[in-house]
């Protein structure tokens, strides 16, 4: 079964600063590979998505995903954030049959704290 | 358009009660899955339907089951409530699942006492 790691569950960085949250899947093909941040008490919403093709793949927020297929990677990273940016984000996969029938499988999470 | 609603946005039920939540998808989309999210397991699938028919299903007891109607609308149900049932409960749409992505409702908390 597919799996997937946020190896960080909190992270701290100073605002203006730069971002990298990590994760790694596991699955024998190329999945369906998502990003979502998600405010407290609040559903998930989606910041970029990886089906095929160009491996950096562009979000919302100003928020960039890098897929390395050799480390089994989709890393989420963003230039400068802001105080905005403090929630949850979750990584998460989907088996790349494109029936759609499993679902989504989650990481962990990483809980983002922004410094002043 | 409008998103994923989910109603009722908090409920607080007894130990052995049953529950049912609603979810409306956005239109157009025929698939609707459901998550439990709780700060211990974190966020789980439960199940998934298109077009009025489940097409998977999570590890999760058979207390939790769900429907979807011919509008696309689903319910979930869990029966005999306990404790550990706790959490919050997403919904999220999509046109068919998979790559299409999917899109989340703003969950129903419920209270377990």
């Amino acid at each position: 079964a597919q799996s997937v790691t946020q190896p960080d569950i909190h992270i701290t960085v100073s605002e203006g600063a730069s971002l990298e949250l990590r994760c790694n899947y596991s699955y024998g093909a190329t999945p369906y590979l998502f990003w979502y941040v998600q405010s407290p008490g609040q559903g998930l919403q989606l910041l970029l998505k990886y089906f095929s093709g160009d491996t950096l793949v562009q979000g919302i927020k100003g928020f960039e995903a890098e897929f390395k297929r050799s480390q089994s990677s989709f890393n989420l990273r963003k230039p400068s954030v802001h105080w905005s940016d403090a929630a949850e984000y979750f990584c998460a996969v989907v088996l790349g049959s494109g029936g759609g029938a499993d679902g989504l499988t989650f990481g962990k999470g990483t809980h983002l704290i922004i410094q002043p | 358009k409008a998103g994923v609603t989910q109603t009722p946005r908090y409920l607080i039920k007894t130990r052995g009660q049953q529950v049912t939540l609603s979810c409306s998808p956005i239109s157009g989309h025929r698939s609707v899955s459901w998550y439990q999210q709780t700060p211990g397991q974190g966020l789980q699938f439960l199940f998934e339907y298109f077009s009025e028919t489940q097409r998977n299903k999570g590890n999760f007891p058979g207390r939790f089951s769900g429907r979807q109607f011919s509008n696309s609308r689903s319910e979930m149900n869990v029966s005999t409530l306990e404790l550990g049932d706790s959490a919050l409960y997403l919904c999220a749409s999509s046109l068919s699942g998979g790559r299409n992505g999917y899109t989340f409702g703003s969950g129903t908390r419920l209270t377990v006492v």
